[in-house]
C-alpha cells in the first residue's frame, strides 16, 4: 500500500538547535517533494520544493535533501527558534507528476524551548 | 489580491443538515483543491479542478458531498446529510496551472456536526 510516514512523535528541542524532521514514502514515484508549515487553526504555507534529480535544497535556515533511492526526505532547520514551532507536513506528487494532486503525510509536530 | 479565501471560517450544525463552503481562490490561479483534515493528520485529498472541470475526486468523497466551479473562479463544497464523522476542517487551495504544483491554501472552514 501507499504510504508517507513522518515522525510519529512530537519532536522537542532546544533554540539554537537544529531539528531534523524525516518523511519516508512507500510506493510512490514522485516527481517532485515539498515541505509546508502548518500553525494551529490554519492552513498549511508552503516552505520548500525539491525535484527528484535534486539532492539538496536551501531556503534560509531551512534544508531540504531527497533520496530517492532510500525514498526518503530529511527537512532541517538551523539555529531554531521558538517562533519555529509548528506541525510540518511533507507531501508529494502522487503519480510521478502525472496528476496534479498533492498527498501529505501526517505531520510532525516541532516545539522548540527557550 | 489577499491570497485565498474561505467562508464560513467555523460552522456548528446538527445531524442531517446540509452545509455548504466557499472557496474564492487566487484569481490567476487554475487549478482548485479541496481537502479535508481532521486533528493530527494531514490533509486528505478530497476533489480538484481545472478552470470549471472537476478532473478528479476521492474514493473519500460520497455521494454526500457534491463541489462545484461554476464559472471557473469561485468554488463551493456542499455536504448532505451530515453525519458525526463529518466533523473535520475543510481546506481549499489553489495553484497557478504552469509548473510544478504548490499549492497556496485558505485558512480553512471548520465543520462540527452536533
Amino acid at each position: 500500500s501507499q504510504k508517507i510516514e513522518q515522525n510519529s512523535e512530537a519532536l522537542n528541542i532546544q533554540e539554537g538547535k537544529t531539528a531534523t524532521l524525516t518523511c519516508n514514502y512507500t510506493n510512490y514515484s514522485p516527481a517532485y517533494l515539498q515541505w509546508y508549515r502548518q500553525d494551529p487553526g490554519r492552513g498549511p504555507v508552503f516552505l520548500l520544493l525539491i525535484r527528484e534529480n535534486e539532492k539538496e535544497k536551501r531556503k534560509e535556515r531551512l534544508k531540504v535533501t531527497f533520496d530517492t533511492t532510500l525514498k526518503q526526505s530529511l527537512f532541517h532547520i538551523t539555529a531554531s527558534q521558538p517562533a519555529d514551532s509548528a506541525t510540518y507536513l511533507c507531501a508529494l506528487d502522487s503519480d510521478g507528476g502525472a496528476t496534479n494532486k498533492l498527498i501529505f503525510g501526517t505531520g510532525t509536530l516541532l516545539a522548540v524551548q527557550p | 489580491d489577499t491570497g485565498v479565501s474561505q467562508d464560513p471560517r467555523h460552522k456548528i450544525t446538527k445531524r442531517g443538515q446540509n452545509v455548504t463552503f466557499r472557496c474564492d481562490p487566487i484569481s490567476e490561479h487554475n487549478r482548485l483543491y479541496w481537502y479535508r483534515q481532521t486533528l493530527g493528520q494531514g490533509p486528505e485529498f478530497l476533489t480538484y479542478f481545472q478552470n470549471e472541470a472537476q478532473l478528479e475526486k476521492s474514493r473519500l468523497l460520497s455521494d454526500r458531498f457534491s463541489a462545484e466551479r461554476p464559472k471557473g473562479s469561485f468554488s463551493t463544497l456542499e455536504i448532505q446529510r451530515t453525519e458525526q464523522g463529518d466533523s473535520a476542517m475543510y481546506l481549499c487551495a489553489s495553484s497557478p496551472q504552469a509548473g510544478a504544483n504548490v499549492l497556496t491554501f485558505g485558512a480553512g472552514s471548520r465543520l462540527t456536526v452536533l
